[in-house]
């Protein structure tokens, strides 16, 4: 079983759209989380930390559920900008500072 | 802001020929990461590092070797390239002190023909 699962999608959704990811993950000893944007043919990059309370960053919002063990990301009034994968990320901190990824949630936004 | 340079990004190499990416981070973390990416496989690490010196074997280390002789540098060494180890690698860093978030550099392309 992988560590983190993410429904790779593609999501393809018109502008002003709200859209929804979720991601699971395994180990209930998880510490961190996170969500990466990644463009075609560039790195990850850090869109927001995921937070017990859940927090919101303009029209991105990201929620923690530990009972059930998921993260969700949902972004509203999708632009065109936002097509991308979108990365689920888990910090286990007891296994050496490692990082497990999902594959990522392909994104279209379209006009 | 964290700064992570990967200072080959695009090379063409020949099988069997050795192969060095290099890796910079600015801001003293203590961890540095590899790790390949394919279509459809996702992130996938080849070797960590969580001290100088250090270093410990990821999901996929075989082929590979790398070395932290200094805290900020960290090399992906490909001994003898072959064509399945065409990809694109990614150096990263991270710190307890900075959130335990993670940072890469741009990825260096790599082609083996």
């Amino acid at each position: 079983r992988k560590e983190v699962e993410q429904d790779p999608g593609p999501f393809n959704v018109p502008e002003g759209a709200t859209v929804a990811f979720n991601c699971t993950y395994s180990n209930s000893a998880s510490q961190s989380f996170f969500w990466y944007r990644q463009d075609c043919r560039k790195e990850p990059k850090l869109l927001m930390s995921v937070y017990s309370s859940g927090n919101e960053d303009g029209r991105f919002t990201a929620q923690l559920n530990r009972a059930s063990q998921y993260i969700s990301l949902l972004i509203r009034d999708s632009k065109l900008s936002d097509s991308a994968t979108y990365l689920c990320v888990v910090n286990m901190e007891n296994t050496g500072n490692q990082f497990y990824f999902g594959t990522g949630t392909s994104l279209t936004v379209i006009p | 802001d964290v700064k992570v340079t990967q200072s080959s990004r695009y090379l063409v190499k020949r099988t069997g020929e050795k192969v060095f990416l290099e890796c910079v981070q600015d801001m003293d973390h203590e961890n540095m990461f590899w790790y390949r990416q394919d279509p459809g496989l996702g992130l996938r690490l080849i070797y960590f590092s969580y001290d100088v010196k250090m270093k410990e074997k990821g999901d996929i280390p075989e082929g590979y070797s790398v070395s932290r002789e200094k805290k900020e540098r960290f090399s992906l060494i490909l001994e003898s390239a072959s064509t399945n180890q065409t990809s694109m690698y990614l150096c990263a860093s991270s710190s307890t002190e900075s959130g335990n978030t993670i940072y890469f550099g741009e990825g260096s392309w790599l082609t083996v023909v």
